[in-house]
């Protein structure tokens, strides 16, 4: 069955860098976009971005572009989002969702959700 | 960016009650709504897409309606496995965005 498994929780201070792996199974991964989607304690879902896997070509909230990198392995059929520059509102769980196989932006399933705790 | 407003923020009902959540956009977005159930501590789940369209293995239970800025989801009787948070989210343009959520509790 189509599976999203996500990396394990992280901790980490602000200023760092944080890498967040989303690896897919049971369907062709470039047939589709993969899109990463946060939630903060308490808060609305927030979507990040988008990679399209197959030509690697992104697009991502204005909000955070600056500090975000989504990317892609197709050998290993694992997307990735990469955050520069934590704040402690990063402090959230992160979310990997695939999109339809026409890029409609509706997301299903989703990954497990990771974790990234931004601290002192 | 389109706002999406969700009422009410939370709910209180019954098993075998009706219920019905609805969400609002700031701008018409056509068709372009979808909405996902929630569990606690577990990622969001598809329920509609486009509006009005049941998402595999949903059950017949769950429907939605609307287009353009207004949208509702509606639940005909609710089971115990029902409860859960509710969002809407808009597909039209990016960012794509959702309602801050309707939290359904039992009554």
């Amino acid at each position: 069955q189509v599976q999203l498994l996500q990396s394990g929780a992280e901790v980490k201070k602000p200023g760092a860098s944080v890498k967040v792996s989303c690896k897919a199974s049971g369907y062709t991964f470039t047939s589709y976009a993969m899109h990463w989607v946060r939630q903060a304690p308490g808060q609305r879902l927030e979507w990040m971005g988008w990679i399209k896997t197959g030509d690697g070509k992104t697009k991502y909230s204005q909000k955070l572009q600056d500090r975000v990198t989504i990317t892609r392995d197709t050998s290993a059929n694992t997307a990735y989002m990469e955050l520069r520059s934590l704040r402690s509102e990063d402090t959230a769980v992160y979310y990997c969702a695939r999109d339809t196989p026409l890029w409609e932006n509706w997301f299903d399933p989703w990954g497990q959700g990771t974790l990234v705790t931004v601290s002192s | 960016d389109i706002q999406m407003t969700q009422s009410p923020s939370s709910l209180s009902a019954s098993v075998g009650d009706r219920v019905t959540i609805t969400c609002r956009a700031s701008q018409s977005i056509s068709s372009y709504l979808n909405w996902y159930q929630q569990k606690p501590g577990k990622a969001p789940k598809l329920l509609i897409y486009a509006a009005s369209s049941l998402h595999s293995g949903v059950p017949s239970r769950f429907s939605g309606s609307g287009s353009g800025t207004d949208f509702t989801l509606t639940i005909s009787s609710l089971q115990p496995e029902d409860f859960a948070t509710y969002y809407c989210q808009q597909s039209h343009s990016t960012p794509y965005t959702f309602g801050q959520g309707t939290k359904l509790e039992i009554k």
